[in-house]
């Protein structure tokens, strides 16, 4: 069965400040799929990235950036310069299968609060 | 980006009310959409997945009479809460997908649904 690990479960920040947001995942599967989503206060859900098993490469899209380790089974999310408007909850992610039915397991999500 | 248009976005009515709540995709064909609720601090909660044209598929605990799905086309999926009781309210939210191999779910704004 798969699962997706958020230990943190709130974090705060001042403005400007780095912030790392963790997401550990469990599968038997070879081929599977990561995201992070996240959602604001007013509730919907913005996809923000995908990785598939096979590209390890970290991404990088302006302030954001992910490092995806296979050896560790991680997927983190950092958030450089934070803002205000970063302040949501974030929801890692994963799918095993690649069909149009394929599932999307949620962990339970990180509340990140950016003060100014 | 993928857009999907969930509608209303709040509704208040009394117990015994049945309440549709419809999702769309405005501009790509959703092969398959989910259905979640999602309790106040807490992670998403997959009710069933809809494929256009076929039952929707449930998941365990979800009553099928009681949240009826139906996904008669390629942009349009609704999900009635029947004869709607106060433990329904909750945020209900949908994702669409097309059928390419590992394509996010794209999400709606959700609906809170709050039963008198």
């Amino acid at each position: 069965a798969q699962k997706v690990t958020q230990a943190q479960t709130e974090i705060s920040v001042v403005e400007k400040e780095d912030v790392t947001l963790d997401c550990v995942y469990e599968t038997r599967d070879t081929t599977y799929y990561l995201f992070w989503y996240k959602q604001p206060p007013s509730g919907e859900l913005v996809f923000l990235i995908r990785r598939n098993s096979f590209d390890e490469q970290n991404e990088i899209s302006g302030r954001y950036s992910w490092n995806f380790q296979k050896s560790t089974s991680s997927f983190n999310f950092t958030i450089t310069a934070s803002q205000v408007v970063d302040s949501a909850v974030y929801f890692c992610a994963l799918s095993e299968k690649s069909g149009a039915n394929s599932k999307l397991t949620f962990g339970k999500g990180i509340t990140l609060s950016v003060r100014p | 980006g993928a857009v999907v248009s969930q509608h209303p976005s709040r509704v208040i009515c009394k117990s015994g009310t049945s309440v549709k709540i419809e999702c769309r995709s405005l501009d790509f064909q959703a092969t398959t959409m989910f259905w979640y609720r999602q309790f106040p601090k807490k992670s998403l909660m997959l009710m069933a997945t809809s494929n256009e044209g076929s039952k929707a598929t449930y998941e365990q605990g979800v009553e099928k009479d009681k949240f009826l799905i139906n996904h008669a086309s390629l942009t349009l999926s609704t999900l009635t809460v029947t004869s709607a009781h106060p433990e329904d309210s909750s945020f209900y939210i949908c994702s669409a997908r097309g059928p390419a191999r590992g394509e996010p779910q794209h999400f709606g704004d959700g609906t809170r649904l709050s039963i008198l």
